[in-house]
């Protein structure tokens, strides 16, 4: 069990740029969860998948914003033109099948900072 | 979803017990109580969770009111590493919504040598 990874861990970009960030979830953590940090806030949830399945969206994912789990293993997350509020902690998240009670398994994220 | 009140911050010394409160009285039957903590620069790590029963892990305890509209999280022996925030989070078991976290502001805990 090497964790939850995720690459890059920052990303700094321009105002109008797409960036795309990678998770990596625990093999055979079937859910894998998107979320968002600014500071001083708690994460708030984006999208979960249940293998390559989009089963959930926030109303905080605008139409800039679009996930993938293609093969149900890694995730992407891509932001299109990309916005200053956009600036963020993305952390990535996943669980296993087992259990509706089990952990989420966090990695640390990708901060992004949008210039 | 049920919410979850919890101090902004609290502090402690270094070897003592501290007791983390989180008031949830709107809490339904089939809400679990979830704790996470969040180290700096890291993601949030699980802690414990329990249901109405009292529950002991290595890492902490956590003590459920009997009405269940509040419990404590007790970390027996604070420790520098256990400066972070807590989140106290409320997770229905039978809801699909269940199946996400939905943090609050957490209570930041800073712990003194």
């Amino acid at each position: 069990d090497t964790g939850v990874s995720q690459n890059p861990r920052h990303k700094i970009t321009k105002r109008g740029q797409n960036v795309t960030f990678r998770c990596d979830p625990i093999s055979e953590h079937n859910r894998l969860y998107w979320y968002r940090q600014t500071l001083g806030q708690g994460p708030e949830f984006l999208t979960y998948f249940q293998n390559e399945a989009q089963l959930e969206k926030s109303r905080l994912l605008s139409d800039r914003f679009s996930a993938e789990r293609p093969k149900g293993s890694f995730s992407t997350l891509e932001i299109q033109r990309t916005e200053q509020g956009d600036s963020a902690m993305y952390l990535c998240a996943s669980r296993p099948p087992t259990g509706s009670n089990s952990p989420l398994h966090f990695g640390n994220g990708t901060r992004l900072t949008v210039t | 979803d049920a919410k979850t009140t919890q101090p902004n911050s609290m502090e402690s010394n270094e070897e003592e017990p501290v007791h983390l409160p989180c008031n949830h009285s709107t809490i339904s039957g089939t809400d679990y109580i979830h704790w996470y903590r969040q180290l700096p620069s890291q993601g949030p790590e699980y802690v414990i969770h329990g249901l109405t029963s009292n529950v002991n892990n290595r890492m902490a305890s956590l003590a459920i009111a009997e009405d269940r509209k509040s419990s404590t999280l007790i970390l027996h022996r604070a420790t520098l590493r256990d400066a972070a925030v807590y989140y106290c989070i409320l997770r229905d078991s039978e809801k699909s919504s269940g199946d996400k976290l939905t943090f609050g502001t957490g209570t930041r805990l800073a712990v003194r040598p």
